[in-house]
């Protein structure tokens, strides 16, 4: 079984400042990878995936992500944030047994 | 709003008791996805349908059953319910069964075991 580790529970930025949130999973075989956003009370929206081809996976509202095979990592990054930001952020990995596995989720909150 | 709808929106209950939760795909989609949403857990998986078959199972306890129906609605029924069950319930759809389909999720059914 997978496991998928979001190393920072809650993430404080200030609103235009670059943001990453950090993302490892525990098996380097083929996955597929994804970040989801959650906002207050409601169910979670896909930011972007990544399936195969290129390393950069740019997806909505500005967010992008880098799969790094040989560190097991998929990153979340944003050049700049803006208030609207604030959500959880939940990566998630989909082996080829569609099993899905999430990590425990970063608070992003942007302090303007 | 991402088309998919569940009902009921909340749901409290007693222990040991039975409910049952309804999903509503978007339009057109054949898979449905269950997962759990609670605070001890997080957010995990519990199981997947594609056109009224089961496609994939993840950690759905065995109090726990799901089915997809023909006109593509599911329902997830949990049983002899525990204080431990009290989480938010999401539902997803997608057009197909494989990763490359983006699931659209639904707002969720908070269920309370009292």
């Amino acid at each position: 079984a997978q496991s998928v580790t979001q190393l920072d529970s809650q993430v404080p930025v200030f609103e235009e400042a670059p943001v990453e949130l950090r993302c490892n999973y525990s098996s380097s075989v083929s996955v597929y990878l994804f970040w989801y956003v959650q906002y207050p009370n409601q169910g979670l929206q896909l930011l972007l995936k990544y399936l195969s081809g290129s390393t950069l996976v740019k997806g909505i509202n500005g967010f992008e992500a880098e799969f790094n095979k040989s560190q097991t990592s998929f990153h979340l990054r944003k050049p700049s944030v803006h208030i609207s930001d604030t959500a959880e952020y939940f990566c998630a990995v989909r082996d080829t047994g569609n099993q899905f596995y999430f990590g425990t989720g970063t608070s992003l909150t942007v302090i303007p | 709003d991402s088309g998919v709808t569940q009902t009921p929106k909340h749901l409290i209950t007693a222990t040991g008791q039975r409910v049952t939760l309804r999903c509503s795909p978007r339009s057109g989609d054949l898979s449905v996805y269950w997962y759990q949403q609670s605070l001890d857990q997080g957010l995990q998986f519990l199981i997947q349908y594609y056109n009224g078959e089961e496609r994939a199972k993840g950690n759905i306890l065995e109090r726990f059953s799901a089915q997809q129906f023909p006109d593509l609605h599911s329902e997830l029924n949990l049983s002899s319910l525990e204080l431990g069950d009290s989480a938010l319930y999401f539902c997803a759809s997608s057009g197909g069964a494989g990763p490359s389909y983006e699931q659209y999720f639904g707002p969720g059914t908070r269920l309370t075991v009292t």
